[in-house]
């Protein structure tokens, strides 16, 4: 069970976009239509943000949107604010009841 | 209200044990499955395994086999985390979470400090 690949870090100033790639292979993010994203600020339980690859949960604003394509899930945030600025954690079920975290990118809003 | 409330922060010395509570509220605790996850300090976070309160089976990740248990009281719609011979690599923050529209909800956190 290796951890999902995510780039360590990413920034974009306020109003821009920025992308986060998680790369699995097809054992999880590839073979299921399960992956979520997580945000998490410092001190705090994360916070879905993404489920089921493109869903979002109520309350969540559509400026977060999810994909995926082969074995590698992205999460896009468009028109980045001050308080998207988190550590941003995908997850992908990887069959027999087993799950598998990326490990972790830590977004700066400049 | 729809919630997972944990229980409080633990200080334990290497090779004790300690057992965590997940207590669900707001729906049918037997519905839905409980993943449990813990954060060391500084680090990501990490799947430890994964609860059935319907059955009372459980998956556990690799790592953490045969020091692991996680079970359930379906009375009292509560979950528990047992981690046996805890060294300070286990210092972490443990959370539950339900399984409903990825890991839809989660617990508090409890935080888990093994010291001498």
């Amino acid at each position: 069970q290796s951890a999902l690949t995510q780039p360590r870090s990413v920034s974009g100033s306020p109003g821009q976009s920025v992308t986060i790639s998680c790369t699995g292979t097809s054992s999880d993010v590839g073979g299921y239509n399960f992956v979520s994203w997580y945000q998490q600020h410092p001190g705090k339980a994360p916070k879905p943000i993404i489920y089921d690859v493109t869903r979002r949960p109520s309350g969540v604003p559509d400026r977060f949107s999810g994909s995926k394509s082969g074995n590698t899930a992205s999460l896009t945030i468009s028109g980045l604010q001050t308080e998207d600025e988190a550590d941003y954690y995908c997850c992908s079920y990887a069959g027999s009841d087993t799950v598998v975290f990326g490990g972790g990118t830590k977004l700066t809003v400049l | 209200q729809v919630q997972l409330v944990q229980s409080g922060a633990e200080v334990k010395e290497p090779g004790a044990s300690v057992k965590v509570s997940c207590k669900a509220s707001g729906y049918t605790f037997t519905s839905y499955d409980i993943i449990w996850v813990r954060q060391a300090p500084g680090q990501g976070l990490e799947w430890m395994g994964w609860f059935k309160p319907n059955s009372g089976n459980s998956n556990y990740a690799q790592r953490f086999q045969g020091r692991a248990t996680m079970t359930g009281t379906t009375s009292i719609s509560t979950a528990y985390m047992e981690l046996t011979s805890l060294t300070s690599d286990d210092t972490a923050v443990y959370y539950c979470a339900r399984n409903l529209a990825g890991l839809g909800l989660w617990g508090q956190g409890t935080l888990v400090t093994v010291s001498s």
